[in-house]
């Protein structure tokens, strides 16, 4: 049973161009979780999305990102004219089921760097 | 808002000693977990604590749920080199599963 399946595994845009990072979650898997990761520090929540649904968007940034998971095929977390700010590494999480203790399981990361 | 709180931030340690990090909040969780973070990779869940006081060991790590579920801890006994890396400790937010972490603690063991 392969796990979450990020890619790509490292990006480098420059500045003003367009940055999309894929997640396929695992088998079963309907809810997909956006986090981004700052060098040396924790994980910050960005989206939570269910098939063909934004459920919560409240770590989002309101310009620039937005993120998609369709029916069929990957979670997309899109980023439009990057800036040097967006270089960090972002993490997609994948659950069975939506609720508090619900376990999820994390991907291997795309760290993007914006030069 | 909720906040985690995680100290030390970073620790060097030599092989064989133990250490003990920590992670404190004002808010009661229903639930806490720690995770284990190596250079390049995702992060690995360790653990997931639930009642308040709950202990749970893991070969030679210890977690610990404080009473008040405000408070957790991890203890690791005899550390080995292969302990290092960035341990993160978080919470559910709200019912959707999104998570709240802490900042990490780095994590060095020399041999």
């Amino acid at each position: 049973n392969a796990g979450v399946m990020q890619n790509p595994r490292h990006l480098v845009r420059r500045r003003g161009q367009e940055a999309r990072l894929r997640c396929s979650p695992m088998k079963g898997h309907s809810h997909v979780y956006w986090y981004r990761q700052l060098p040396e520090e924790g994980l910050k929540f960005m989206v939570y999305l269910q098939k063909e649904n934004i459920i919560d968007e409240s770590g989002m940034p309101k310009e620039r990102f937005s993120a998609e998971f369709p029916k069929e095929g990957p979670s997309i977390l899109r980023i439009q004219q990057v800036v040097r700010g967006d270089s960090a590494a972002y993490f997609c999480a994948s659950s069975l089921k939506q609720g508090a203790n619900t376990e999820a399981f994390f991907g291997q990361g795309t760290r993007l760097t914006v030069v | 808002t909720q906040l985690l709180e995680q100290s030390p931030q970073f620790l060097s340690i030599q092989e064989g000693e133990n250490l003990t990090v920590y992670c404190n909040s004002s808010s009661v969780f229903s639930s806490l977990q720690w995770y284990r973070q190596e250079p390049g990779e995702g992060p690995v869940l360790l653990v997931t604590v639930v009642t308040g006081g709950e202990v749970k060991k893991l070969k030679r790590l210890t977690f610990q749920f404080g009473d008040a579920r405000k408070d957790s801890s991890l203890h690791i006994t005899a550390a080995q080199p292969g302990d290092t890396g960035l341990y993160l400790c978080a919470a559910g937010s709200g019912n959707t599963g999104k998570l709240i972490f802490g900042q990490g603690t780095t994590l060095q063991v020399k041999p």
